[in-house]
């Protein structure tokens, strides 16, 4: 059975404490990966796509990296306007773009 | 303005009645989704849409009926709500299949 999971569910930094996002997976055939921002009360914001193991995406203070098994979203320096869900998911092929998504991970930024 | 819009942005419904959510995107992408999103659950794809008069089900797809007469217009209907049904509900288009897909603002829908 297709599988996305997200580590921690949770995470509390201060402003500028560096830290990372695991989403792993368990997925036959993947076709790519997509990496979300969900704010409260509105809907997930599109940040990545990646499609091949090795590749790696950069977005302001955001990084995203994929392997084999999972993928990593790097938040470098963040500020407190980074405080969101972010939410990973996958999409197989021929499954008609159904995305498959992880139960996300809240960050808080503290100043 | 460009986009995918949903609307309405809240409901309040009676057990039983008839709801339609509508949702509507600019880009012509030829995929459209629905999916709810509940505590505990995270988002659920409940239809998805490859094209015009193509539509097929998701992983929640009881209770609820689509139709796609349009490229741009995608509404979900709930035949008979019911309080299970109690969810925030998001509409999302990607150009193709495997792309990434865009969503729109959601519409909370409480049945009482």
């Amino acid at each position: 059975e297709d599988q996305v999971t997200q580590s921690p569910e949770a995470l509390r930094l201060q402003e500028g404490e560096s830290s990372s996002l695991n989403c792993s997976y368990t997925v036959s055939g993947l076709r790519g990966l997509f990496w979300y921002r969900q704010d409260p009360g509105k809907g997930p914001e599109f940040l990545f796509t990646l499609y091949s193991a090795g590749e790696e995406k950069e977005k302001e203070r955001l990084k995203a990296t994929l392997t084999k098994k999972e993928s990593f979203l790097h938040i470098t320096a963040p500020k407190p306007e980074d405080s969101a869900t972010y939410l990973c998911a996958v999409v197989r092929y021929n499954q008609g773009g159904k995305l498959i998504f992880g139960q996300g991970t809240e960050l808080s930024v503290k100043p | 303005d460009a986009g995918i819009t949903q609307s309405p942005r809240y409901k309040i419904t009676e057990t039983g009645r008839q709801v339609t959510l509508m949702c509507h995107q600019t880009w012509s992408h030829s995929y459209m989704f629905w999916y709810r999103q509940d505590l505990g659950h995270g988002l659920r794809l409940i239809y998805y849409s490859a094209a015009a008069d193509i539509t097929d089900k998701g992983e929640v797809p009881d209770g609820y009926v689509v139709s796609r007469s349009k490229t741009e217009n995608f509404p979900l209907t709930l035949e008979s709500a019911t309080r299970s049904q109690t969810s925030v509900y998001f509409c999302a288009s990607s150009r193709q299949g495997g792309t990434e897909a865009f969503f729109g603002q959601g519409t909370r829908l409480t049945v009482v």
